[in-house]
């Protein structure tokens, strides 16, 4: 079985620039989460969905952040317009909700804005 | 809300020699913790995990002990090995519908 997919895998892009991060979750997971990951600020939840449905995005940084869930199988987390401090990596989660625990990261998307 | 704190930050231990992770969590209604271990430039993978209704679980050099009424486990890795070095993150939830909430993470070192 295919694992969390995440794309790109690397992204470079200038300030100011639109930046779309992708996310198919392991097929049958029904909660997603997205996290982001930096040295200072260890990993952070920014927003996860049960079932398609945003439930809590409470950590997602600012405006300029935005995710979406549009079925099961694919979710996306948009930054427009990004900034530098947003260069981090940011990991896509699912998990079977209800049934157990266990999470399953994906690869992470490495994000560098100049 | 939830809160894990995970000590210590960085950990050096000589090949052989075994290490120790501690973690405290703050809602006692929490009864899941999990240990994922992060290899450089990777993404976190489970390793071990423990759900409050055991106190201990082993799998081979790997043990993971609760203390529910202290609000604590802990990590324990025996026999280390170079390739036991990694960041390792314990995590904290209430069973199922809520998400996890991590730690600051241990930078693990084994010298060889």
């Amino acid at each position: 079985d295919a694992g969390v997919i995440q794309s790109p895998r690397h992204e470079v892009t200038e300030m100011g620039q639109e930046v779309t991060l992708r996310c198919k979750p392991i097929s049958g997971h029904n909660s997603l989460f997205w996290y982001r990951q930096t040295m200072m600020r260890g990993l952070e939840l920014l927003i996860y969905f049960n079932n398609n449905v945003p439930i809590d995005d409470s950590g997602m940084p600012e405006d300029r952040f935005s995710a979406k869930m549009p079925n099961a199988s694919f979710s996306t987390l948009k930054i427009q317009p990004s900034e530098p401090r947003d260069s981090a990596v940011y990991f896509c989660a699912s998990r079977l909700q209800g049934f157990g625990e266990t999470q399953y990261f994906g690869p992470g998307t490495r994000l560098l804005v100049l | 809300g939830e809160n894990v704190e995970q000590h210590p930050s960085t950990l050096s231990v000589q090949e052989g020699d075994s290490a120790v992770i501690k973690c405290t969590y703050s809602d006692s209604a929490s009864n899941y913790f999990p240990w994922y271990k992060q290899e450089l430039g990777k993404r976190p993978q489970l390793i071990i995990d423990i759900r409050s209704n055991v106190g201990e679980k082993k799998d081979q050099r790997i043990a993971v002990t609760l203390n529910k009424t202290a609000k604590h486990f802990s990590l324990h890795i025996t026999e280390t090995q170079p390739e036991d070095s990694a960041v390792y993150f314990c995590a904290a939830s209430l069973s199922g519908n809520t998400p996890l909430v991590f730690g600051k993470g241990t930078r693990l070192s084994v010298i060889a």
